[in-house]
């Protein structure tokens, strides 16, 4: 299948600093492009979808002022987290959508990134 | 390591007729499982979690340790049950989720 490249897979920062996460999709191109959020012991929770070229769409609750998404490539999409603080340490998935072939509504997932603030 | 494989990337059924869509695992640990769904033009949403044992949209899924499966039932399908499917696995630690490839279930009218 497609493979979908997230960098850093783990990052450690402190307090107040802030972290950008990549996702590159690979091999094909990526019109839509899914942030998830993942606790410990708990699925995954979407944060944010991604469109090429125009804003993210944020589901409820989440700071899009804290989040930042840029998606301005069809291969790259990435999550800025500003201000970080130790309540945002947590498990940051992404997932890219292919353009075409049979299946072309399937997702396909980053390895997730570990962010740690400390 | 944690493996997930779902061993078909399409099922296509007619309406009514029974659905399984298979999902194994390979975790040393205690396994947690899931089973996401994406409708067209949707987001990944969950469909169920095996340690609720219950039923959604009609669909159940029993893990099977000796089998280490996961594969997901529903008796009747309906045409609005197209869709992708993911199972996926939770490491003990909670922080790595692994997916399977999906599969996309078809249901023809």
């Amino acid at each position: 299948g497609a493979v979908v490249s997230q960098h850093p897979s783990r990052v450690i920062c402190k307090s107040g600093t802030s972290v950008k996460i990549e996702c590159r999709s690979l091999d094909f191109q990526a019109t839509t492009m899914f942030w998830y959020r993942q606790f410990p012991k708990q699925s995954l929770m979407l944060m944010a979808t991604s469109n090429e070229g125009s804003k993210a769409t944020y589901e409820q609750g989440v700071e899009k002022d804290k989040f930042l998404i840029n998606h301005a490539s069809l291969t790259l999409s990435t999550l800025t987290v500003t201000s970080a603080h130790p309540e945002d340490s947590s498990f940051y998935i992404c997932s890219a959508r292919d353009l075409g072939g049979l299946g072309s509504t399937e997702a396909f997932f980053g390895q997730g990134t570990r962010l740690t603030v400390v | 390591a944690q493996r997930v494989t779902q061993p078909e990337k399409l099922l296509s059924v007619f309406k009514g007729a029974p659905v399984e869509l298979k999902c194994n695992y390979s975790y040393s640990g205690s396994p947690e499982l899931f089973w996401y769904v994406q409708y067209s033009r949707q987001r990944l949403q969950l469909l169920l979690r095996h340690i609720s044992r219950e039923s959604i949209k009609g669909f159940t899924a029993d893990l099977n340790k000796g089998e280490t499966s996961f594969h997901l039932k529903k008796p009747f399908a309906q045409e609005e049950d197209s869709a992708m499917y993911y199972c996926a696995l939770s490491n003990n630690a909670g922080n790595m989720l692994t997916f399977g490839g999906g599969t996309r279930l078809m249901v023809k009218p």
